[in-house]
Parts: structure tokens; sequence; C-alpha cells
């Protein structure tokens, strides 16, 4: 149980250009999901918070204008890349909670190459 | 400011060994503290949740300790195995509510 897959998997794309990255889970309901990036060895930064039904919640320095976060419905969140930057080049996981317990399950990842 | 702490060092230990990772934190009152996996190009797997009125908790080989006066945990993996090389993460609830996580340990297990 508690299965969270993204797609696409991986994606490469033109400088200029947006990217949509789909997180569901699988077996449960998400009443949380969340959106991380992670740089080549360090820590996952969380990025934003959403909750289904309500807008979401940016961490510190994170652009919400730039990073469009969608949580239309208990299983489905989607983060898009808006006017990608080869900055922008990461490793983007999502996970998600069921509200009732304090652990996140995670997606398998993004990577994401701007070029 | 709060921060978590693990060796940034890959620990190397040979199969059948006990590989022990540690965590340490700052400014972090937390009512529990979790552990993942990380392989290469994955997402984080949630291995163990400890609560802080346990001393220490098991699943299979994996055993974690938590010290709230020390303001430590450690990890074992007892009886390793090359399926076990990984990056291990340590993670916290902070104040707000958020999961924070330790930059990760990797563990290397030679044959």
């Amino acid at each position: 149980g508690a299965v969270v897959s993204q797609h696409p998997s991986w994606v490469i794309c033109k400088s200029g250009t947006s990217v949509k990255i789909e997180c569901r889970s699988l077996d449960f309901q998400a009443t949380t999901m969340f959106w991380y990036r992670q740089f080549p060895k360090q820590s996952l930064m969380l990025m934003a918070t959403s909750n289904e039904g309500s807008k979401a919640t940016y961490e510190q320095g994170v652009e919400k204008d730039k990073f469009l976060i969608n949580h239309a419905s208990l299983t489905l969140s989607t983060l898009t890349v808006t006017s990608a930057h080869p900055e922008d080049s990461s490793f983007y996981i999502c996970s998600a909670s069921s509200g009732r317990e304090e652990t996140q399950y995670f997606g398998p990842g993004t990577r994401l190459l701007v070029l | 400011s709060q921060k978590i702490e693990q060796n940034s060092e890959a620990l190397n230990i040979q199969e059948g060994k006990t590989a022990t990772l540690t965590c340490n934190y700052t400014n972090y009152s937390p009512a529990y503290l979790q552990w993942y996996r990380q392989d290469p190009g994955r997402g984080p797997v949630f291995l163990l949740l400890i609560r802080e009125n346990e001393k220490e908790k098991r699943k299979e080989r994996l055993k974690v300790t938590f010290d709230t006066t020390l303001k430590q945990s450690l990890f074992h993996i007892t009886a390793s195995q090359p399926a076990d090389s990984a990056t291990y993460l340590c993670a916290l609830t902070d104040s707000w509510g958020k999961l924070q996580f330790g930059a990760g340990t990797q563990v290397v297990v030679t044959p």
C-alpha cells in the first residue's frame, strides 16, 4: 500500500518552455501533497505544500508564479515549471500524506534538464 | 537555526557487519523522528518512525534509537547486505509541521 507515482520520470526541454509533472497517490487518498527539489549530493528541499481544493503554500524563496501547483483531487497534484531555465534543472520529488499519520510517501521523482 | 546533521562521509562496511548511522539535531523539539532510504535517482522510501517516548524501535534487520536528551538518533543495519547500499536520510518535523531532511549518509556494503 501507500504507492505514489510521478510522471514523467525524466524530461528534457528547451529554455523558455513549460513542463508539467504529475503526482498521483495510487491506493490512498492524499489530503496533502508536497513538492520537493533535490540538487546533487544535497538534501531534499521543500518547495510547497498543497491541500486538496485549496491554494498551495510556498516556501520562502520559491516563486509561486514560476512553479504552479494544482491539487484538484485527492489523488492528483501537478507541478508546472513555467518558462523553464537551465538553473531549474533538478530532481523534483512529490510526496503524499493521508493526514492520518505522520509519514509521507514519496514518488520516484522526475529528473528535469533544461537546455 | 534548526539543523539536522548526518555524517557526510560514506560509510563503507563489509557484508554481514552492522552499519551504524548518526543523526544529530539542534533547535528542534520533535515529537517523532523518521528514517528514509534513498537510492540514486529515486525518491525516498520510508523505513521507520520513532516517537519521543520510545527509546528504541526495530523492523527486521533495522534498529533505531532516539535520545531526546542528547538530541540524537542512531540507525543500525544488522547483518548488512550489498542490497542495503543506499543513502539513508534522517527527517524531523519542524516548528511549522514541515518535514525537514538531513543531507543523508551513503552506505556501501561490499561482499
